[in-house]
């Protein structure tokens, strides 16, 4: 089955400069990757979508790459703000077309 | 905002007691699921359902039984309540169809403490 790995450790930024959070699967290639921002005590809310067939996709502030050679999608924001700071999750197609998450990587922005 | 709701949001409860825990969409989705979260932790699938009389177990082992006698309506329960049920409890659903990819909507949460 696939396994979503995402750094455990916190990572914390300035305000204004660019987050970079990591997502790493094992197994096969999905056809796609999602991202999520959990805020604590909430549950997850979508942010962006890639598929297998795009290299990169842009949302606002928001960039996703997906790299199948290296088994890896990297996750920006970019011009980083205080209200960016939650948890981040990573997931991709499992079995039976449900999801699979990874643990998430907590974001930490500083005044 | 995702139009998916649980209820209730917080619970503290003694062991052997039965719990159902509450969720409901208006998005009309077929597919609807629930996790359990620990602090910290990934979401664990532990049922789920592709519409109305379907049910799956999921990845995670649970002593919890669900039903879909509606497609808004997705209760869990809890036959007896133990401390190791002491978690978050997330409900989700999503479009169906492979074309949604399965973007997943999800519920506030309800927080369950078994004493």
């Amino acid at each position: 089955s696939q396994k979503i790995e995402q750094n455990s450790e916190a990572l914390n930024i300035q305000e204004g400069k660019t987050a970079t959070l990591t997502c790493n699967y094992t197994n096969y290639s999905p056809a796609y990757l999602q991202w999520y921002r959990q805020d604590p005590g909430r549950g997850p809310v979508f942010l962006l979508l890639i598929r297998e067939n795009e290299k990169e996709k842009r949302k606002e502030r928001l960039k996703v790459t997906f790299d199948t050679t290296l088994k890896q999608s990297l996750f920006h924001i970019t011009a980083s703000q205080p209200a960016d700071s939650a948890t981040y999750l990573c997931a991709s197609e499992g079995g039976s077309y449900i999801p699979t998450f990874g643990r998430g990587t907590s974001l930490i922005v500083h005044p | 905002e995702a139009d998916i709701y649980q209820t209730p949001r917080y619970l503290v409860i003694g062991t052997g007691k039965k719990i159902t825990l509450e969720c409901s969409q208006t998005m009309g989705h077929d597919k609807m699921y629930w996790y359990q979260q620990d602090p910290g932790m990934e979401l664990h699938l532990i049922h789920y359902s592709y519409g109305v009389n379907s049910t799956e177990k999921g990845d995670l082992s649970s002593e919890s039984t669900v039903s879909r006698i509606r497609t808004e309506h997705f209760p869990l329960t809890l036959e007896s309540a133990r401390p190791s049920h002491t978690s978050q409890y997330l409900c989700a659903s999503s479009e169906p169809g492979r074309r949604s990819y399965n973007e997943q909507f999800f519920g506030p949460g309800t927080r369950l403490t078994v004493l």
